[in-house]
């Protein structure tokens, strides 16, 4: 069946270390999200990517990075200069990404810095 | 400058009585607008939506209320059960960004 799926549910972090979350779906969906949730606070939005081999900047993008080479797929890149990394990440998938249409999440990765 | 809140972080509300979920937003442009529920250490699941050429959409148990004067959106619940207590999210997007502007999110607790 259908779905976003995420990995790792948990991630540690060094100093200085860049590490990658990865998100699939098999929705055949042309757009893909890259979200940050802190506590107490709503989603903001970190890339987007409305078809392979393009993304755009969302409000909070400096310290990340993204690439989609494929549909399927849009690792997020979790940089050594993004300065206070610890959250939950979420990546969710739209049909289209050019209407207003609903977004559908997968379970999340909960990084944490060591 | 939130353009999307919900004013009650938390909500506690007696089983088999009404949920009512509150979201207020400042944007005249916003057009759509979705409610989604989130438990815990996961991602949120998509409840329902509402277009702002609407005042009401019903889907089940859940119900959402658009006044587009207030700009003002609300989410009834009825009856309340046990498993509806989670964190529900308000968001809402417009004609010329499809991106989705999202609230801080209610607690709803259901009692027994």
């Amino acid at each position: 069946d259908g779905g976003i799926t995420q990995s790792p549910k948990y991630l540690f972090r060094k100093e200085g270390q860049n590490v990658t979350l990865s998100c699939e779906q098999n929705l055949n969906h042309d757009a893909m999200y890259w979200y940050r949730q802190d506590p107490g606070q709503g989603l903001r939005l970190i890339y987007y990517s409305q078809i392979v081999n393009d993304f755009q900047k969302g409000d909070i993008a400096e310290g990340y990075s993204v690439s989609r080479e494929k549909k399927e797929s849009f690792p997020l890149t979790v940089t050594s200069a993004q300065k206070n990394p610890t959250a939950f990440y979420l990546c969710a998938s739209s049909l289209s990404g050019s209407s207003p249409e609903t977004q559908y999440f997968g379970p999340g990765t909960r990084l944490l810095v060591l | 400058d939130q353009q999307v809140k919900q004013n009650s972080p938390s909500l506690s509300v007696q089983e088999g009585r009404i949920s009512i979920l509150n979201c207020d937003y400042t944007n005249s442009m916003f057009d759509y607008f979705l409610w989604y529920k989130k438990y815990p250490a996961e991602g949120p699941t998509f409840l329902i939506s509402i277009s702002s050429i609407k005042d009401k959409n019903e889907d089940g148990r859940f119900t959402v209320f658009l006044n587009k004067s207030a700009k003002h959106l609300s989410l009834h619940i009825v009856p309340s059960q046990p498993g509806d207590s989670a964190v529900y999210f308000c968001a809402a997007s417009s004609d010329s960004n499809y991106q989705l502007i999202w609230g801080a999110g209610t607690k709803l607790i259901i009692k027994p």
